[in-house]
């Protein structure tokens, strides 16, 4: 069965530092993959995807993700935090029981809280 | 960039209530939509693909009974919880597909925490 992986429940890093979520996944073919930001009182934001191609994949807010097929990993990167990234990132993998990869069938992780320290 | 809205942010009823919850799409269209429900520190669990005119399909293990879904309109899809119970408890969240075809991207509405007592 498909599963999404974060094994981090919280982080805590301070203003200017880099940052990686960790995300593992466990799937049969290529997966659709998606890294997702909500915030207190907001929907949840699509920060970026992968679906195919360049496994170095660029999102919003300076954000990036790499897609290790070896690791079946997909792992959330940012070079330097602001503390308005506070928040919680959820990890996403589409279905492969949808037809045409349909995104709204997610499995999403449970989430990593990003604390952030002035 | 698009809107999903959702209404009521946050509602507390009795036990044996039934609660209605709304999501809109505010600039587009959507001919599907779907329903999600957040336990405290956990993951996002699809509840059901609610599709305009027809029924929805639900997922393995959720009451189709207990969570009706009715996609009124291109841009409108109501879950309501009958005789809803304290363990109905929690956070639902609805999405849409701007794109219904390939379905790429996909807006969230904010959610509606749910409170039975």
């Amino acid at each position: 069965a498909q599963s999404v992986t974060q094994p981090d429940i919280h982080i805590t890093v301070s203003e200017g530092a880099s940052l990686e979520l960790r995300c593992n996944y466990s799937y049969g073919a290529t997966p659709y993959l998606f890294w997702y930001v909500q915030s207190p009182g907001q929907g949840l934001q699509l920060l970026l995807k992968y679906f195919s191609g360049d496994t170095l994949v660029q999102g919003i807010k300076g954000f990036e993700a790499e897609f290790k097929r070896s690791q079946s990993s997909f792992n959330l990167r940012k070079p330097s935090v602001h503390w308005s990234d506070a928040a919680e990132y959820f990890c996403a993998v589409g279905r492969s029981d949808t037809i045409g990869g349909s995104q709204g069938n997610l499995i999403f992780g449970k989430g990593t809280k990003l604390s952030v320290k002035p | 960039g698009a809107v999903v809205s959702q209404h009521p942010s946050r509602v507390i009823c009795k036990s044996g209530t039934s609660v209605k919850i709304e999501c809109r799409s505010l600039d587009f269209q959507a001919t599907t939509m779907f329903w999600y429900r957040q336990f405290p520190k956990q993951s996002l669990m699809l509840m059901a693909t609610s599709n305009e005119g027809s029924k929805a399909t639900y997922e393995q293990g959720v009451e189709k009974d207990k969570f009706l879904i009715n996609h009124a309109s291109l841009t409108l899809s109501t879950l309501t919880v009958t005789s809803a119970h304290p363990e109905d408890s929690s956070f639902y969240i609805c999405s849409a597909p701007r794109d219904a075809w390939t379905q790429e991207t996909q807006y969230f509405g904010p959610g509606t925490r749910l409170l039975v007592l």
